[in-house]
């Protein structure tokens, strides 16, 4: 069964330092991988979606990488700044299977 | 990219009372889906809401608890029935669709409070 794993659970970093979220899966048959952001009591937002083709996609200051082989991606956040602090979330789809969430890391920037 | 809104954004309910949450999409999709966030977790799928038929409940939910209508390729509604402090919950519809096959989008969410 695809267990998705996310570590560390919380961080506090300075702002403008890079910083890297970390995903694992246990099952690298999947059809996608997509990280999500969510600030505290409101809904996801959609941020990167890898195909199982690629290996990394890249949007502003996000850099999202995915290695198939060996079940894991990262999420890189370039001159982190106060109004990135949020929940991120991974999320990986099965072939013929739903969507599974790992537990989310809650990301802090420190002004 | 799909365009979701819930409505109601949050409300405060009484023990024992129903609260129906609506959900509408600014295109038609195929797949969409309710989700429950509990305090603090992540989330977990209660159904997939198919249009023209019953939903798919997951384990653990059952019709009676979360009827769910879907009355087209743009609309569903999820009710929390005989409600208890324990549904206090964020309650996410969430679409497939997009410009990539599978990617998935969700709305605001709804915030339940129960008393």
């Amino acid at each position: 069964k695809q267990e998705v794993t996310q570590i560390p659970a919380a961080l506090s970093v300075p702002e403008g330092e890079n910083l890297v979220l970390n995903c694992s899966f246990t099952d690298s048959a999947i059809y996608n991988l997509q990280w999500f952001r969510q600030d505290p009591g409101k809904g996801l937002t959609s941020l990167l979606l890898i195909q199982s083709s690629q290996r990394e996609q890249t949007s502003g200051r996000l850099n999202a990488s995915l290695d198939k082989s060996s079940g894991r991606s990262t999420l890189y956040i370039a001159a982190s700044q106060p109004g990135d602090s949020a929940t991120y979330l991974c999320a990986v789809k099965p072939r013929d299977d739903k969507i599974i969430f790992g537990k989310g890391t809650r990301l802090h920037i420190l002004p | 990219s799909a365009v979701i809104s819930q409505k109601p954004s949050r409300d405060i309910c009484q023990r024992g009372t129903s609260l129906t949450i609506q959900c509408q999409v600014d295109s038609q999709v195929t797949m969409m889906f309710w989700y429950r966030q509990q305090p603090g977790q992540s989330l977990t799928l209660i159904a997939t809401a198919n249009q023209g038929s019953e939903a798919t409940y997951e384990s653990g939910f059952v019709i009676d608890k979360f009827p769910i209508s879907r009355p087209n390729l743009t609309f569903s509604t999820l009710t929390v029935s005989n409600m208890s402090p324990e549904d206090s919950s964020i309650y996410l519809c969430s679409v497939e669709g997009g410009n990539h096959i599978n990617e998935q989008f969700f709305g605001p969410g709804t915030r339940l409070t129960v008393l």
